[in-house]
């Protein structure tokens, strides 16, 4: 069935480093890949996406990445700051629905 | 983006009860999608609602056990029926954005204990 693996399941950095977070998926049919950030207690946030006809997307400090050959995508974050620490999910979509990735728990260390 | 919000946001139940969860959305969508996120997990799609028909569940969860209603294109519920504490998790709607059909986004959940 479709499945979307994550990696790795915890990071630590450094404020001011980088961080990236992968995520590979089973259905080479999947077409969008968007990513969610959830801080403890609240509800999953988008906070960016990427759908197949492109490579590469950035938004300032955040950026996704797409490989379709490999089926394997990246968050990247740049310059990370405490108010990055939280759970990213990753998810493709497949047909109409979302499969999730396990999560990452990301924190960013003062 | 859309805007969800849902109620209760939290609800603390006893076993053998039923509790049912109201998700609504500031613009009409055809589809939207109830999640279950247990403690420290990621997050499980249950089924889709949609508005006219029957909601299709996915592998696992059946509708005696999670009837779901979507009387319009705003508005939808999820009953969690006969709970033990093993329903205890964090219930979520989501839909998509207006005018987008495969962005979506999240109402704040309801966490339910069930003791």
């Amino acid at each position: 069935g479709e499945n979307v693996e994550q990696h790795p399941s915890t990071l630590s950095v450094q404020e001011g480093d980088s961080a990236v977070i992968k995520c590979t998926y089973s259905d080479s049919a999947s077409n969008y890949f968007p990513w969610y950030k959830q801080e403890l207690g609240k509800r999953p946030q988008l906070i960016i996406d990427i759908r197949s006809n492109v490579g590469e997307k950035k938004d300032q400090r955040i950026a996704v990445t797409l490989n379709k050959t490999a089926k394997h995508f990246s968050l990247h974050i740049t310059e990370t700051q405490p108010e990055d620490s939280a759970v990213y999910f990753c998810a493709a979509i497949y047909g109409q629905n979302f499969v999730f990735g396990p999560g990452t728990r990301l924190s960013v260390l003062p | 983006s859309a805007v969800i919000s849902q109620k209760p946001s939290r609800d603390i139940c006893q076993r053998g009860t039923s509790l049912t969860i109201q998700c609504q959305v500031d613009s009409q969508v055809t589809m939207m999608f109830w999640y279950r996120q247990q403690p420290g997990q990621s997050l499980t799609l249950i089924a889709t609602a949609n508005q006219g028909s029957e909601a299709t569940y996915e592998s696992g969860f059946v509708i005696d056990k999670f009837p779901i209603s979507r009387p319009n294109l705003t508005f939808s519920t999820l009953t969690v029926s006969n709970m033990s504490p093993e329903d205890s998790s964090i219930y979520l709607c989501s839909a998509p954005g207006q005018g987008i059909t495969d962005t979506q986004y999240f109402g704040p959940g309801t966490r339910l204990t069930v003791l």
